[in-house]
């Protein structure tokens, strides 16, 4: 939890609407890496990025959820049309040069997505 | 299951007993191995990781064991304290990849 930054720590949605989750990554780290866990459950992958680019998002639904990573700015983790499937604590971590140069992952605190 | 699971759910223990915490795999190609601790309400914490050239590793207080032929990996604890009152998850990567596949979880309590 040294210095990956998320918000809002909180999000209320109704169904139907939107969800849009930020991460700052630590200073200086270019790799950011979305995951989503349910309650009582592990961390689910969902997408890597590294500034401008997608490099993998085998995790992430086909529909209606959406990530970014732009040369300026956080990483935005974007939920459209939300459904009740999808409350759950989404975690963003950051590396340097890559998980494997680095050794580990610096997880934000999270966001906790609740839809009603 | 998927990737990486654990054999036991729950594991309480006391103040100054060690603690060990189990995991399996089911990935061969799976190299790469790290032990996070998550508290209530927080992100996961790094604790120590293992690549699969090695079979042993240890921190502060920490060791990690890999048992390769068994797809086996455990976390052990010395001298627990109640700060480490948490769950723990193990997780693999698999091959080149740069994502990580979590186990569900270990919640070690500590009581005094």
């Amino acid at each position: 939890n040294a210095g990956v930054m998320q918000n809002p720590r909180h999000l209320v949605r109704r169904r139907g609407q939107e969800a849009r989750l930020r991460c700052s990554p630590m200073k200086g780290h270019s790799h950011v890496y979305w995951y989503r866990q349910l309650p009582e459950e592990g961390l689910k992958f969902m997408v890597y990025l590294q500034k401008e680019n997608i490099i993998d998002e085998s995790g992430m639904p086909k529909e209606r959820f959406s990530a970014e990573f732009p040369k300026e700015g956080p990483s935005i983790l974007r939920i459209q049309q939300v459904v009740r499937g999808d409350s759950a604590a989404y975690f963003c971590a950051s590396s340097p040069p890559g998980l494997r140069n680095t050794g580990e992952l610096f997880f934000g605190e999270g966001s906790r997505l609740t839809v009603l | 299951g998927e990737g990486v699971g654990l054999h036991l759910p729950t594991l309480s223990v006391q103040e100054g007993d060690n603690s060990i915490i189990n995991c399996a795999y089911s990935n061969s190609a799976s190299d790469y191995f790290i032990w996070y601790k998550q508290e209530s309400g927080k992100g996961p914490q790094f604790i120590i990781d293992i690549r699969s050239n090695m079979d042993k590793r240890q921190g502060q207080r920490v060791t990690v064991l890999l048992n390769k032929t068994v797809k086996h990996l455990s976390l052990q604890i010395a001298a627990t304290q109640p700060g480490d009152s948490a769950v723990y998850f193990c997780a693999e990567s698999q091959g080149g990849s740069e994502k990580l596949v979590f186990g569900k979880g270990t919640k070690l309590t500590v009581n005094p």
